[in-house]
């Protein structure tokens, strides 16, 4: 059981929205910690997509943004591509537990 | 260009030891925490370990405190990872990353493979 929440799964049509949301706590997001985001595409490793809660890296295109809110977090992806097609993991800071944290990981899947 | 490279995955049996390597190169490596990220078979990320540019603040997951033991040269700019007691659970994909010391992580290796067998 991760100590973020993230679904399991979220699925899109090319060109639509969607939203995958980390749900934490107060040791962790609701303490302040800053919420980053990776991509992982199949057979690689992940890469960082979203730093600070709402920043994106040098490369990363402007369809992918972050947000936080009180205990939680959400990543947006909009306008769809299939390139998309990717499994996405939160990540923040938990001082109850002295360390790093993960969500478990979403797979979107662009039908 | 950045890069990390991982090295020294195997097969193992329980109750072994392994010692995982990373080489950086490309960025000023002791400006930089460092940590250890695994992914088991088929499932998701686990943060293992990290390290802070100075080696003053060093922090474990929970599932291997007492076990592992991270450490890096900085004048050889490599990271380690001594993992002792090795259980089956801890097959996985074993990843090097390059950043803050509460992340983010902005640079991974590609990983090494330790496979632990009974």
């Amino acid at each position: 059981q991760s100590v973020l929440t993230q679904p399991p799964s979220v699925s899109g049509a090319p060109g639509q929205r969607v939203t995958i949301s980390c749900t934490g706590s107060s040791s962790n997001i609701g303490a302040g910690y800053d919420v980053h985001w990776y991509q992982q595409l199949p057979g690689t490793a992940p890469k960082l997509l979203i730093y600070g809660n709402s920043n994106r890296p040098s490369g990363v295109p402007g369809r992918f943004s972050g947000s936080e809110s009180g205990t939680s977090a959400s990543l947006a992806i909009s306008g769809l591509q299939a390139e998309d097609e990717a499994d996405y993991y939160c990540q923040t800071y938990d001082r109850s537990l002295s360390g790093v944290v993960f969500g478990g990981g979403t797979k979107l899947t662009v039908l | 260009e950045v890069l990390l490279v991982e090295s020294g995955g195997g097969l193992v049996q329980t109750g072994r030891s392994l010692r995982l390597s990373c080489a950086a190169s490309g960025f000023t490596f002791d400006d930089y925490a460092l940590h250890w990220v695994r992914q088991a078979p088929g499932k998701g990320l686990e943060w293992v370990s990290g390290i802070s540019w100075d080696s003053s603040n060093i922090a474990y997951a929970d599932s291997v405190k007492g076990r592992f033991t991270i450490s890096r040269d900085n004048a050889k700019n490599s990271l380690y990872l001594q993992m002792n007691s090795l259980r089956t659970e801890d097959t996985a994909l074993y990843y090097c990353a390059k950043g803050q010391v509460a992340g983010p992580f902005d640079y991974w290796g590609q990983g090494a493979l330790v496979t632990v067998s009974s």
